[in-house]
C-alpha cells in the first residue's frame, strides 16, 4: 500500500506563478523526499527533510514537514516551462527503503 | 542517471515467456532496488538488494525473482511474464556517501502481450 498520497493528482499553472503540491502520510517516517520525473526518464532527487526539520530551501524549492499532522508541501517558486513534470514525495522508513506516492502532474504554461 | 544503467530499454515479449532485466552500476554502492510504475500506482517496490547475495521482497515481489552475484549487476526476472506485468520498471541505488536518498535508472518499458 502507499504511504504517501499527493494532492493535487494534476496542477497547471502560467510560467512565473508559484506551484504548490502536497503529500500525506500515516506512518511514522525518518524523513520525506521530493523527486521529480520528466516524462519517459527516471526519477531524480530535489530535496529531503528530516522528521526533526520543519523547513528546507533549495534554490527555488521549499519544503515544509508538518509530523503532527503527517503532511509535506512541496512549493516551486517562479515556475518555468521546464519545471513541467510529475513531482512524487516518497517517505523513508529506515533500512534504506522508501515509500512513494502515486505524483502530482505539474504543467506550466508559456 | 547517477553512473545507472539498465538492459534492454524497451522490450515486447508473449505471455508466458521468462524475461530477465538488467541493472548495471559502475560506483560499487551497496544497496539496489527494482520498482514498477503503473499510471495510477506510482512507483512500488519489488524487490532490493543490500548487498551480494543478499536480498530481500517489496510491496509487489509475486511473480518477480532477482538476483545479485557481482556488486555491479543487479537482475530481476520474470519467470513466467503475464501481461499484468506490462510496466516501466526502474532500478535505482542508494549514494554510500547519503543513505536515504535513491538514485535511478532510465527505465525499461516491458510490454507483454
Amino acid at each position: 500500500s502507499q504511504q504517501g498520497e499527493e494532492d493535487p493528482q494534476a496542477l497547471s499553472i502560467q510560467e512565473g506563478e508559484n506551484a504548490t503540491m502536497n503529500c500525506s502520510y500515516k506512518t511514522s517516517i525518518n524523513n520525506l523526499q521530493w523527486y521529480r520525473q520528466n516524462s519517459g526518464r527516471g526519477l531524480v532527487h530535489l530535496i529531503l527533510i528530516r522528521s526533526n526539520e520543519r523547513e528546507k530551501h533549495s534554490g527555488r524549492l521549499r519544503v515544509t514537514l508538518d509530523t503532527s499532522k503527517k503532511s509535506s508541501s512541496l512549493l516551486i517558486t517562479a515556475s518555468r516551462a521546464a519545471d513541467t513534470a510529475s513531482y512524487f514525495c516518497a517517505t523513508g522508513e529506515g533500512a534504506q527503503k522508501l515509500v512513494f506516492g502515486q505524483g502530482t502532474r505539474l504543467t506550466i504554461n508559456p | 542517471d547517477a553512473g545507472i544503467t539498465q538492459s534492454p530499454r524497451h522490450k515486447v515479449t508473449e505471455t508466458g515467456t521468462p524475461v530477465t532485466l538488467r541493472c548495471h552500476q559502475t560506483e560499487n554502492h551497496r544497496y539496489m532496488y527494482w520498482y514498477r510504475q503503473d499510471p495510477g500506482h506510482g512507483l512500488r517496490l519489488i524487490h532490493y538488494s543490500y548487498g551480494v547475495k543478499d536480498t530481500d521482497k517489496g510491496e509487489v515481489s509475486d511473480g518477480y525473482s532477482v538476483s545479485r552475484s557481482k556488486t555491479e549487476d543487479f537482475l530481476l526476472t520474470l519467470e513466467s511474464a503475464t501481461s499484468s506485468q506490462t510496466s516501466v520498471y526502474f532500478c535505482a541505488i542508494v549514494n554510500g556517501t547519503s543513505t536515504d536518498t535513491q538514485y535511478f535508472g532510465p527505465g525499461t518499458r516491458l510490454t507483454v502481450l
